[in-house]
């Protein structure tokens, strides 16, 4: 099993720049979510999804979209890059509600 | 709003040395809580949880920590830390009033000496 993918690994975007961060998790997981991680703030909570068409919000949604059409992907969207979006995001996964949570290998993001 | 506190931003032991990690929860009712461990580079992995129950929960790697509702605690311990314990340690939460949004504090990055 390749558990949770997360690509790409690294991406540059320049201000006022569209991109989507893909996650694909192969373990039928039905919790999915997304994290930024910035120095001294720890890993914030971007949305969550609790199973295909279904998603909410986390501690940090503005700027960010997201949508679940599929149980296995969860793609993050950012339809108009800011610097202040400059981080490390992972996207984790979980069987169930209380579960152990996997992590992807994160997608380090740098806004110009 | 619920949450976590890691006071701690940074710790340095010793190899050899015992090891706490401190972790409050801010919550009435006891939620789920966990710990989890990144090493540079990499992802977040599980080491303990906590639901309910025996309140000292053992996990991987030697680690254990001990739920304390007095104290709004779940400390992470363990009793001798090895070189490669260095990394940066994550305590988590589920408010189980809600539907399952895992947040986590701010982390506390340990360093060993050798």
């Amino acid at each position: 099993n390749a558990g949770v993918t997360q690509t790409p690994k690294f991406q540059v975007l320049k201000t006022g720049q569209s991109m989507t961060l893909q996650c694909a998790q192969d373990m039928n997981h039905e919790y999915m979510s997304w994290y930024r991680q910035d120095p001294g703030m720890g890993l914030r909570l971007i949305h969550y999804s609790v199973g295909a068409g279904i998603t909410d919000q986390g501690e940090v949604p503005n700027g960010y979209n997201v949508s679940r059409s599929t149980t296995e992907d969860f793609p993050l969207r950012l339809l108009s890059a800011a610097p202040s979006q400059t981080s490390v995001y992972f996207c984790a996964s979980s069987y169930s509600r209380g579960g152990e949570a996997f992590f992807g290998q994160g997608t380090r993001l740098t806004v110009v | 709003a619920q949450s976590v506190t890691q006071p701690d931003i940074h710790i340095t032991v010793s190899e050899g040395a015992s090891l706490e990690l401190r972790c409050n929860y801010s919550y009435g009712a006891t939620p789920y809580l966990f710990w989890y461990v990144q090493s540079p580079g990499q992802g977040l992995q599980l080491l303990l949880k906590y639901f309910s129950g025996d309140t000292l929960v053992q996990g991987i790697k030697g680690f254990e920590a001990e739920f304390k509702r007095s104290q709004s605690s779940f400390n992470l311990r363990k009793p001798s830390v090895h070189w490669s314990d260095a990394a940066e340690y994550f305590c988590g939460h589920i408010n189980t009033g809600t539907a399952s949004k895992l947040t986590f504090g701010t982390g506390t990055r340990l360093q060993v000496t050798l």
